[in-house]
Order: structure tokens, then sequence, then C-alpha cells
């Protein structure tokens, strides 16, 4: 079936750093991607999106492309603040089921220090 | 514009009991997904209701069920609860059913099971 592989964490770095998290998936139809952001104490927030091969996503300097041949979309970030500390899910929408069931990666926790 | 809200956002049963959760869409979304977040599984998707009719369901036993009434509100029950049971439980509302629709996210039921 369907799975999301995403590197696992902690990821820690210091501010203004540069923020690769790498995330590949498994689909039998055309999916649309997604990455998806928790704050402690709150539900996701989606970050930014792709619906299809080569779209780019991005949102508050995060940004992410949708690679058909090597079936990933890594999110990338070029300058860290503390503020984006936080837990980065990855997660893909398959087309060819019904509705919009989100199907995720574990998770990574990214800690940005001062 | 309201954003998702669940009810409640604190429980705790114990082994045996049943648990009704409730969730309020964004105004104007006539779909929605439940997920279960556990550390040991991650997000896993449990069911999506559209226009009252389940559309899709996940991997879960016949002890989560749910549905969804005219307003588009939405309640989960988990019968017979097990220890395991103790996850949070979010929600998710979108527009409708198109593959790339945006979810938005509440802030969850922390449920737990003793």
């Amino acid at each position: 079936g369907d799975s999301v592989t995403q590197m696992e964490g902690p990821v820690t770095l210091s501010e203004e750093a540069f923020l690769t998290i790498n995330c590949t998936y498994t689909a039998t139809g055309y999916p649309s991607l997604f990455w998806y952001v928790q704050y402690p104490g709150e539900g996701l927030q989606l970050l930014l999106k792709a619906t299809k091969a080569d779209d780019k996503g991005s949102n508050k300097g995060f940004e992410a492309t949708y690679r058909k041949e090597t079936t990933s979309f890594h999110l990338e970030k070029g300058s860290v603040q503390v503020s984006d500390s936080a837990v980065y899910f990855c997660a893909l929408s398959d087309q060819s089921q019904a509705g919009t069931a989100l199907i995720f990666g574990k998770g990574t926790t990214l800690s940005v220090s001062s | 514009k309201a954003g998702v809200t669940q009810t409640p956002r604190y429980l705790i049963k114990t082994r045996g009991q049943q648990v009704t959760l409730s969730c309020s869409p964004i105004s104007g979304h006539r779909s929605v997904s439940w997920y279960q977040q556990t550390p040991g599984q991650g997000l896993q998707f449990l069911f999506e209701y559209f226009s009252e009719t389940q559309r899709n369901k996940g991997n879960f036993p016949g002890r989560f069920s749910g549905r969804q009434f005219s307003n588009s509100r939405s309640e989960m029950n988990v019968s017979t609860l097990e220890l395991g049971d103790s996850a949070l439980y979010l929600c998710a509302s979108s527009l409708g059913l198109a593959q790339g629709n945006e979810q938005f996210f509440g802030p969850g039921t922390r449920l737990t099971v003793l």
C-alpha cells in the first residue's frame, strides 16, 4: 500500500542554519503531497503542498519540490528561526483512493537554538 | 472564520467503557476526517465523512465508529475501550473530497484509558 518515509529526528540546528528534511513516498496512483507542521500542544497546520510532478510548494520560507522520478518531496529552508521548532510531517493523498485521506510519515522533530 | 473545534479537549476513561468525541468543522466545509495520533504508530487515518456518508475508512477495528450530521458536525465513538486506545484524536475538515483539498485540523481530544 501507499506509504511515506521521512528522516528520523530529532534534528537540532542553530538559528540561521540551512534545513533539509527528507521525505520519500510510495504510491500506486498520482498523489498530492503535503508538509504539515505541529507546534507543541496544537493540531496540525498545512505548511505547503504540491499536486503534480515538478510543482514547487512554498510558504514562510519553506520549500519542497514534487520529484516523481525520485518519489521525493524534501522540505528545505534557507535560514531557520527558533520559532520554527516543531514537528514536521510529510503526507500524501492518493487520487486512486476515495476522498482526501492522508497518509503521514512518522514526523521529524526540529529544535532550533539561538 | 472560526477553525475546527473539538470537544472535549481531554478525557479520562477506564477499560471497557465507551467514549464519544465531537468535531465541528469550519463553516462551509462538508468533509470531516478523523485521525489517531500515538507515539508508536504516528498519525493514522480512521475515517472520512461527506454529506452524512462514510466515504473512506482506515484499518481500525469495528469498535471505532463515526457519523456525520446534516450540519456537517461529526462524532466518533469508541466502544469497549482498551489501554491502546489512549491517543490524541484529531479531526480535520475540508471543502470536499477533491484530492488536493487542504485539510484543516482541530486541536485534538486527548484520550487517556486507565
